[in-house]
């Protein structure tokens, strides 16, 4: 059981535009940035968004983060099949001392 | 170009011990946290340590507590992840990764390890 809850998988057709959540609390989300990780098949994870809303060099502005109060939301835009992938946020739980990961997210383009 | 290279990892019987490696390169290692996350098979990413520069402060999943110990070796630059005591449930592909998943992120990842206990 994760400490931060995203849904199990999201599809939607290419071209399209797609969210992704991630639910916490005030101990985690609340109180912390949030990070989002792409991880394509067989591959390791790779930064997608950090402090909730800046894109590392390099990353597409299709890709955009944002965070209220203890949720935050992936979006991308103009979807690709090369967007397929599962899709991770992270952040630090002040209350464990610990980091914590939601469940990961399993995009589908159709 | 920041590289890391995890080694170290194998199939062991439960109970016993393995010591992972993440040679970095391409990046002044000393001014770096670094970080230990693992998945398991068809799982999702789970925190498992960091270090902060220096090496004085430590931070451990609540699974990993007690057995496993993060350490660094600027002078190498090399993180290392000391398993101790280990677990069916360790079983996983380890990465290590550059800084800390929160602020700056998890920015680079290695190509991970993989540790099967198993009997």
């Amino acid at each position: 059981q994760s400490v931060l809850t995203q849904p199990p998988s999201v599809s939607a057709a290419p071209g399209q535009r797609v969210t992704i959540s991630c639910s916490g609390s005030s101990s985690n989300i609340g109180d912390n940035y949030v990070s989002w990780y792409q991880q394509l098949p067989g591959t390791a994870p790779k930064l997608l968004i950090y402090e909730n809303n800046k894109r590392p060099s390099g990353i597409p502005d299709r890709f955009s983060g944002s965070k209220s109060g203890t949720s935050a939301t992936l979006g991308i835009t103009g979807l690709q099949t090369g967007d397929e992938a599962d899709y991770h946020c992270g952040t630090w739980d002040s209350s464990l001392s610990a980091g914590v990961f939601g469940g990961g997210t399993k995009l589908t383009v159709l | 170009e920041v590289q890391l290279l995890e080694s170290g990892g194998d199939l062991i019987q439960p109970g016993g011990s393995l010591r992972l490696s993440c040679a970095a390169s391409g990046f002044t290692f000393r001014s770096y946290v670094m970080s230990w996350v693992r998945q398991a098979p068809g799982k999702g990413l789970e925190w498992v340590s960091s270090i902060n520069t220096g090496g004085r402060t430590t931070y451990n999943a609540d699974s990993a507590k007690g057995r496993f110990t993060i350490s660094r070796d600027d002078s190498k630059n090399t993180l290392y992840l000391q398993m101790n005591s280990l677990r069916a449930e360790d079983t996983a592909v380890y990465f290590c990764a550059k800084d800390a998943i929160s602020g700056a992120g998890l920015g680079n990842w290695g190509q991970g390890t993989l540790v099967t206990v198993s009997s």
